[in-house]
């Protein structure tokens, strides 16, 4: 696609609910990232797919979070019993894969926990 | 200490002046440095990167590194009004693994008035 597509825009979920967010990087990317942010904070590293594998999932807040990539492209973040601090900005990038090249972001996900 | 630190400002600044974006960082081992721009309710959009000390310029933007000072700041010549946003400054620690494990700071909010 043009860019990183990432859906639904907006998702209000009562709390302990499951929810997936989804993120179509642009096509030819290798590497994925997940990053959150809440209000008035800066961006917090979630994961890293290179590929189909995640060498870096360092990020992930607890064992509630889950996030899979297939096919070398879309990828699904999964958080489980939604909890109200888990609300936030969740933000998917990609990019060429090499270290120094520039993220291209979507538009991101606005998570609210009720 | 946090990884990476900015002024939340705002930095207030008439139009045409030179705006001066401050950032620390505490990792010494840091090879890459980012400088993103993010509009309200927009996603970060990239502006600068700078992985030697000195000054890099791109039109009206200079970055500038101190890796020894542990410090990296942006200028804005001729601010305009549409420079107003927030300015996140960020850390590759993935460089030696060859991928983007950015950590940004919270950000320093520019307000350039007329």
């Amino acid at each position: 696609g043009a860019g990183v597509s990432q859906s639904p825009s907006n998702k209000v979920t009562e709390k302990g609910k499951d929810v997936e967010l989804r993120c179509d990087p642009i096509s030819g990317h290798t590497a994925l990232y997940w990053y959150r942010q809440s209000l008035g904070q800066g961006l917090e590293f979630l994961i890293y797919f290179q590929g189909n594998s995640a060498p870096d999932k360092s990020g992930l807040p607890s064992d509630r979070f889950s996030a899979e990539r297939t096919g070398g492209s879309v990828s699904t973040l999964t958080i489980q019993r939604t909890q109200q601090e888990d609300s936030a900005v969740y933000l998917c990038a990609s990019s060429l894969g090499t270290g120094r090249e520039k993220l291209f972001f979507g538009s991101g996900t606005q998570l609210s926990v009720l | 200490q946090k990884e990476v630190e900015q002024n939340s400002g705002p930095l207030s600044v008439p139009e045409g002046a030179i705006a001066s974006l401050n950032c620390t960082y505490s990792d010494r081992g840091s090879q890459s440095f980012f400088w993103y721009r993010q509009y309200s309710g927009k996603s970060p959009e990239l502006i600068m990167s700078i992985y030697s000390n000195g000054d890099k310029e791109d039109g009206r933007f200079t970055a500038q590194l101190n890796k020894a000072s542990q410090y990296v700041s942006l200028l804005i010549r001729d601010s305009q009004p549409s420079d107003s946003a927030t300015y996140l400054c960020a850390v590759n620690l993935g460089f030696s693994g060859g991928y983007n494990k950015l950590i940004f700071g919270a950000g320093t909010r520019l307000a350039v008035h007329p």
